[in-house]
């Protein structure tokens, strides 16, 4: 059974170009979450989402940011217009179901450069 | 709202050695509690967890158990090896609502 799955796993843009971010949660998971790391920092949450859905957005930038979780194919966080302060890791995790027992289980993560 | 406190790093033990990496966590009601270990350059990897008070989670020599009357989740070793470094995090989970510690970065020294 494969694992959640990232990609691109490194992503170097140039500021002011756009960034996707991809991630196939684990097979039979309809729950993804998006989490930031800075060097040297623990995970900050970004959103949750299911199927077609937004559930909780409370961390996410209020503007250049974007997340969506489409019936069909990955989940996808989209950052335009970026800047330096973009550059970090960005870890996808899913987890089977809702409630406090389900733990989240993490992709290999995608590490953005900004240059 | 919960949140998790953990031990700060870093840590440098020599192998063999025993590690306890603290954890507290503030909580309504009745969450479950995680241990998870990041390698360099790598994801989380769930190590550990309890779901209920007095529960031990236990995973390749690690330990933790669920301590309500302390709200606390401590991770132990009785002898590390240097292929433990890493960064161990301490998470709860209240409702599908996962909060993390700041990590403890740990080096273990042959």
């Amino acid at each position: 059974n494969a694992g959640v799955m990232q990609n691109p796993r490194h992503l170097v843009r140039r500021r002011g170009q756009e960034a996707r971010l991809r991630c196939s949660p684990m097979k039979g998971h309809s729950h993804v979450y998006w989490y930031r790391q800075l060097p040297e920092e623990g995970l900050k949450f970004m959103v949750y989402l299911q199927k077609e859905n937004i559930i909780d957005e409370s961390g996410m930038p209020k503007e250049r940011f974007s997340a969506e979780f489409p019936k069909e194919g990955p989940s996808i966080l989209r950052i335009q217009q970026v800047v330096r302060g973009d550059s970090a890791a960005y870890f996808c995790a899913s987890s089977p179901d809702r409630g406090h027992s389900y733990e989240q289980y993490f992709g290999p993560g995608t590490r953005l450069t900004v240059t | 709202g919960n949140s998790v406190t953990q031990m700060e790093g870093p840590v440098t033990l020599s192998e063999e050695a025993f590690l306890t990496i603290n954890c507290t966590y503030t909580a309504t009601g009745y969450p479950s509690l995680f241990w998870y270990v990041q390698y360099p350059g790598e994801g989380l990897q769930l190590l550990l967890k309890a779901t209920k008070a007095d529960d031990k989670g236990s995973n390749k020599g690690f330990e933790a158990t669920y301590r309500k009357e302390t709200t606390s989740f401590h991770l132990e070793k009785g002898s590390v090896q240097v292929s433990d470094s890493a960064v161990y995090f301490c998470a709860l989970n209240g409702n599908n609502d996962m909060r993390f510690g700041a990590g403890t970065r740990l080096t273990v020294k042959p």
